[in-house]
């Protein structure tokens, strides 16, 4: 069975300074990840993910993740944050024969 | 839009009484699954359906029952409500089993008074 953990449930972080939410999984088979975002009021939007291939992968708006294997992690990382990226972020995983899994979430504050 | 379409999108009701909330999925995707998000419990599967047939279980009340039609959207009935299931239902959808990810609707708020 695969499982999903973010070790952070709230990170505040200054507007402008750089981020890192963090993703571990758990699957005894080769795994597709995701990045989910929610922003206040709305529904899930899929942030980015990967499925093969290099493991960097980025997003529209600044944002990228690395997939790595030897650590099982999938961190979330933006170099400079701006109020509206204020969200709540969703790790999810699939070794695409299983539902996703999603994890508990991180609540991302931008202090002015 | 992400082009998959939840009504209501609000829905004030007793306890006690019984409520059906609607999902059409993403033209092309054959798969549905709802989710339960509230404050305590976080986002919580509750059942998918592929192609009118349902895939997977997750911790989905008795009380709670859901289908998918011939022309693949879903219909999600609450019945007995109480307050405790006041909270935000989405439904998503996908292609297949999901490996691509999948698409959420903007949720329908459910509360209970």
């Amino acid at each position: 069975a695969q499982s999903v953990t973010q070790l952070d449930s709230q990170v505040p972080v200054f507007e402008e300074a750089p981020v890192e939410l963090r993703c571990n999984y758990s699957s005894s088979v080769s795994v597709y990840l995701f990045w989910y975002v929610q922003y206040p009021n709305q529904g899930l939007q899929l942030l980015l993910k990967y499925l093969s291939g290099s493991t960097l992968v980025e997003s529209i708006n600044g944002f990228e993740a690395e997939f790595n294997k030897s650590q099982t992690s999938f961190h979330l990382r933006k170099p400079s944050v701006h109020i509206s990226d204020t969200a709540e972020y969703f790790c999810a995983v699939t070794t695409g024969n299983e539902k996703l899994t999603f994890g508990t979430g991180t609540r991302l504050t931008i202090i002015p | 839009d992400s082009g998959v379409t939840q009504t209501p999108k609000h829905l004030i009701t007793a306890t006690g009484q019984r409520v059906t909330l609607r999902c059409s999925p993403r033209s092309g995707d054959l798969s549905v699954y709802w989710y339960q998000q509230s404050l305590d419990q976080g986002l919580q599967f509750l059942i998918q359906y592929y192609n009118g047939e349902e895939r997977a279980k997750g911790n989905i009340l008795e009380r709670f029952s859901a289908q998918q039609f011939p022309d693949l959207h879903s219909e999600l009935n609450l019945s007995s409500l109480e307050l405790g299931d006041s909270a935000l239902y989405f439904c998503a959808s996908s292609v297949g089993r999901g490996r691509y990810g999948y698409t959420f609707g903007s949720g329908t708020r459910l509360t209970v008074v």
